[in-house]
């Protein structure tokens, strides 16, 4: 167990939703990321929060939303919910300020499904 | 889309004998680690390589970096059937610290 935990763990809406996906940091890490892997597929970097000021961001519309709160939780909002925002919706922690050469502690995932 | 792609995208082995996973990537790295995920689960952190880095070993795991090929290799000698699972190199690019790219994976399967 790494210590992350994330909520829920499966959860289904309807294309045109919005979605808050929940994460608890190991205490301690300052910096959290929130990946999107497809199926069969790796993960794809979504963003990434460092002492709650977002950090880095991949190549993701602005539908797509965080917040880290200094209690070491975060959250991913996401609206108006499209077909291939289906995925599997992982959180990571890290120790560092989110340098690639941090170990990166990954929760067990959130299971989004839109129909 | 993927920095890194993985070769074979799936690998059967049997069991005690070694598996060898490539991993390459398009653009310069500070490093690259490998992960490994039991069916969609999250992922677990192997083993950590910098550029400037050959080789490395760690337990039954062996990795490799060829920065001039952008190459890596992760060896796992005399596989057990836990080791079953998706294995995953994610790279730090040069240009974007703090920004990790995953492969698309390799999904390793150990006969008894």
């Amino acid at each position: 167990e790494t210590g992350v935990t994330q909520s829920p763990t499966h959860l289904i809406k309807t294309r045109g939703q919005q979605v808050t996906l929940r994460c608890s940091s190991q205490s301690g890490h300052n910096t959290v990321s929130w990946y999107q892997q497809a199926l069969g597929q790796g993960p794809q970097f979504i963003f990434q929060y460092y002492r709650e000021e977002e950090n880095g961001r991949g190549n993701f519309p602005p539908r797509f939303s965080g917040l880290q709160f200094p209690n070491y939780s975060s959250e991913l909002n996401v609206n108006a919910l499209e077909l291939d925002d289906s995925a599997l919706y992982l959180c990571a922690s890290s120790l560092g300020r989110g340098s690639g050469a941090d170990t990166q502690y990954f929760g067990p995932g959130t299971r989004l499904t839109v129909l | 889309s993927q920095q890194g792609e993985e070769d074979p995208q799936a690998l059967s082995i049997q069991e005690g004998e070694n598996a060898t996973m490539n991993c390459s990537y398009k653009t310069s790295i500070n490093n690259l680690q490998w992960y490994r995920q039991n069916s969609g689960r999250g992922l677990v952190h192997l083993i950590l390589i910098r550029s400037n880095e050959r080789e490395k070993h760690s337990g039954r795991l062996r990795v490799t970096l060829d920065t001039s090929k952008k190459s890596s290799s992760l060896l796992i000698t005399a596989s057990r059937a836990a080791d079953t699972a998706s294995y995953f190199c994610a790279t730090e690019p040069y240009s974007s610290a703090s920004k990790i790219i995953f492969g698309s994976g390799t999904r390793l399967s150990i006969r008894p």
